[in-house]
């Protein structure tokens, strides 16, 4: 199965700089990987996807960076703001076929006024 | 976007009781639903698939017997925890996802946050 984990489980950056989260995987047939943002209490909301087949996608102040050769997937936000503070979480297809997702461990961003 | 709803948003119990958990897509017919459970500080790990008109998968580890899920409809899926201890209390969150839908599109509900005494 998926094995999906976070190098830093805690991140502090100031309002306006650019925040980088790293996440590793093991399973090198997964055709996507999702991250997912999780404020305190609620379920996690989706922020971008990135097929296998491409190394970078970008959204609205949000890049996704796939380096298949290591197992590499960051998630990078700019300018980041105060509303940008919560859990990030990467999240992989649990095995191949399968539409459940492992998770990895998360890390809290904390963005400083 | 889809919405998925859970209820209630909380509950308290004392040990020994059962608790049904609801998760409802509200604008979208949901052919596969999934249980997560989620620990403080911890990240969601899966419990059980829900497909409609069939028996839950199980992940290993969860007792099929304890967590009861029932999916009598496409827009409906039941959380049961049975003879709750306080080791159940956790925050539990379902998604919902159409066959065949991208990774877009796996919708998750706000999570229900179980407390045991």
């Amino acid at each position: 199965g998926e094995s999906v984990g976070l190098h830093l489980p805690t991140l502090s950056v100031q309002e306006g700089d650019n925040s980088i989260i790293n996440c590793a995987y093991s399973n090198s047939a997964s055709d996507y990987f999702i991250w997912y943002k999780q404020e305190s209490g609620k379920g996690p909301q989706f922020i971008i996807d990135i097929r296998s087949n491409m190394d970078k996608r970008q959204g609205q102040r949000v890049t996704v960076l796939l380096n298949k050769t290591v197992k590499h997937l960051s998630l990078q936000i700019a300018a980041t703001q105060p509303g940008d503070s919560a859990v990030y979480f990467c999240a992989g297809p649990m095995d191949t076929g399968r539409r459940a997702l492992t998770f990895g461990s998360g890390t809290r961003l904390q963005v400083q006024p | 976007g889809a919405v998925v709803s859970q209820h209630p948003s909380r509950v308290i119990c004392k040990s020994g009781t059962s608790v049904k958990i609801e998760c409802r897509s509200l604008d979208f017919q949901a052919t596969t639903m999934f249980w997560y459970r989620q620990f403080p500080k911890q990240s969601l790990m899966l419990m059980a698939t829900s497909n409609e008109g069939s028996k839950a998968t199980y992940e290993q580890g969860v007792e099929k017997d304890k967590f009861l899920i029932n999916h009598a409809s496409l827009t409906l899926s039941t959380l049961t925890v049975t003879s709750a201890h306080p080791e159940d209390s956790s925050f539990y969150i379902c998604s919902a996802t159409v066959l065949a839908g991208g990774p877009n599109e796996q919708f998750f509900g706000p999570g229900t946050r179980l407390t045991v005494l």
